[in-house]
């Protein structure tokens, strides 16, 4: 079976920009959620969509936006890139939208560096 | 709010020993515990869980218990490898009204020398 995947790996953009981030979660996995990773701040929640719903919300500014498709494939979105967006961007699928001990499998990551 | 506090690294052992990384937690509601393990360049693996109080969680020769009484779930190993060098964080996730979201601790660096 084949693992989360993300697109692209490697992003470089500069300040202003907008991007967009890319998840295909494992097959039949219908909860994705996705995990901003830096030096500085670690591991940190951005939100996470079951059903093409958003169910949980981080504590991010509006800039950063998600969605997620029929297909559960997930994208996310940050509009005019500050400098302090440079992070690994993680995304993670699990089996079932219930909490607790749910299993999350993570992607690779893709790595965004601002300029 | 959530949170999880885990000892700073990094954390150098010969190869062959003991391993503990300590790991405190504080939650809004009843959490399930886990540790996760990251090699360099990759995403993040589940390396074992607990769902509740007194439940030990083990895979590859790693273990924590879940102790309710100290908020904690530290990892153990008893013989280190250099194949375990990674980075190892500890996080929480809700049983109710969290959905899936990990509240990780700030990661723990190994580093095993021969």
């Amino acid at each position: 079976k084949a693992g989360v995947t993300q697109t692209p790996r490697y992003l470089i953009k500069t300040r202003g920009q907008q991007v967009t981030l890319s998840c295909s979660p494992i097959s039949g996995h219908r909860s994705v959620s996705w995990y901003q990773q830096t030096p500085g701040q670690g591991l940190q929640f951005l939100f996470e969509y079951f059903s093409e719903t958003q169910r949980n919300k981080g504590n991010f500014p509006g800039r950063f936006s998600g969605r997620q498709f029929s297909n559960s494939r997930s994208e996310m979105n940050v509009s005019t890139l500050e400098l302090g967006d440079s992070a690994l961007y993680l995304c993670a699928s699990s089996l079932s939208p219930a909490g607790g001990g749910n299993e999350q499998f993570f992607g690779p990551g893709t790595r965004l560096t601002v300029l | 709010g959530d949170s999880v506090t885990q000892m700073e690294g990094p954390v150098t052992l010969s190869e062959e020993a003991f391993l503990t990384i300590n790991c405190t937690y504080t939650a809004t509601g009843y959490p399930s515990l886990f540790w996760y393990v990251q090699y360099p360049g990759e995403g993040l693996q589940l390396l074992l869980k607990a769902t509740k109080a007194d439940d030990k969680g083990s895979n590859k020769g790693f273990e924590a218990t879940y102790r309710k009484e100290t908020t904690s779930f530290h990892l153990e190993k008893g013989s280190v490898q250099v194949s375990d060098s990674a980075v190892y964080f500890c996080a929480l996730s809700l049983l109710t009204g969290g959905g899936n979201k990990l509240t990780f601790g700030t990661g723990t660096q190994l580093k095993v020398e021969l």
